[in-house]
């Protein structure tokens, strides 16, 4: 079981570009998320879904889109790129027993 | 609303000697109460949980922490610091409402100094 994985680990955007981070589990998860983790701030929660097809927005969801067209992949995308969301970003899964599973993060700078 | 305060940035302790995180929150419902550890350029990793049942929990690496529903608080505790415990923890805590919405601390960063 490869767990959560995460692509790109590392990227830099210049502002306005556009870019999708993918997110992948194999452990047949239903509930999905995405946060942002900025120092001082812990995690904030982008974006989830809570099955195939649905998604819904959390705390912090203004400039993200996200699709969860397969059960097993949740895509966060960033249409027009901003200083403001340079940060390390976590996909986690919900497993039964209620604690999440967590990729090794994306690590995103946006100049 | 949901929040979770860690009023610790930063806990020093030497090894060998027991250690304490503190977490407080405040949710509508019953609480369901979690810790996560993070090494650095790591995802985080799930230590322990409370759901329901005994107020102590254990969990993963020797740590355990207990549910104080007066007090509102999830303290994460260790009876012998390593100084490998070093590392960022974050409490969070849900009350299962629709999408299972968690909310995280701040977070706490342990040093344990050989």
């Amino acid at each position: 079981n490869a767990g959560v994985t995460q692509t790109p680990k590392f990227r830099v955007l210049k502002t306005g570009q556009s870019m999708t981070l993918l997110c992948a589990q194999d452990m047949n998860h239903e509930y999905m998320y995405w946060y942002r983790q900025d120092p001082g701030m812990g995690l904030r929660l982008i974006h989830y879904s809570v099955g195939e097809g649905t998604t819904a927005k959390g705390e912090v969801p203004d400039g993200y889109n996200v699709s969860r067209l397969k059960k097993q992949n949740f895509l966060l995308g960033l249409e027009s790129a901003a200083p403001s969301q340079t940060s390390v970003y976590f996909c986690a899964s919900l497993a039964g027993g209620y604690e999440q599973y967590f990729g090794p993060g994306t690590r995103l700078t946006v100049t | 609303a949901q929040s979770v305060a860690q009023p610790e940035d930063q806990v020093n302790v030497a090894e060998g000697n027991p250690l304490t995180v503190k977490c407080t929150y405040s949710v509508s419902g019953n609480p369901y109460l979690f810790w996560y550890v993070q090494y650095p350029n790591r995802g985080l990793q799930f230590l322990l949980k409370y759901i329901t049942g005994d107020n102590l929990v254990k969990g993963s690496y020797g740590f355990e922490a207990e549910f104080n529903k007066s007090q509102t608080s999830f303290h994460l505790k260790k009876p012998s610091a390593l100084v490998s415990d070093s590392a960022l923890y974050f409490c969070a805590v849900t009350n299962f409402g629709y999408g299972q919405n968690f909310v995280f601390g701040p977070g706490t960063r342990l040093s344990v100094l050989p």
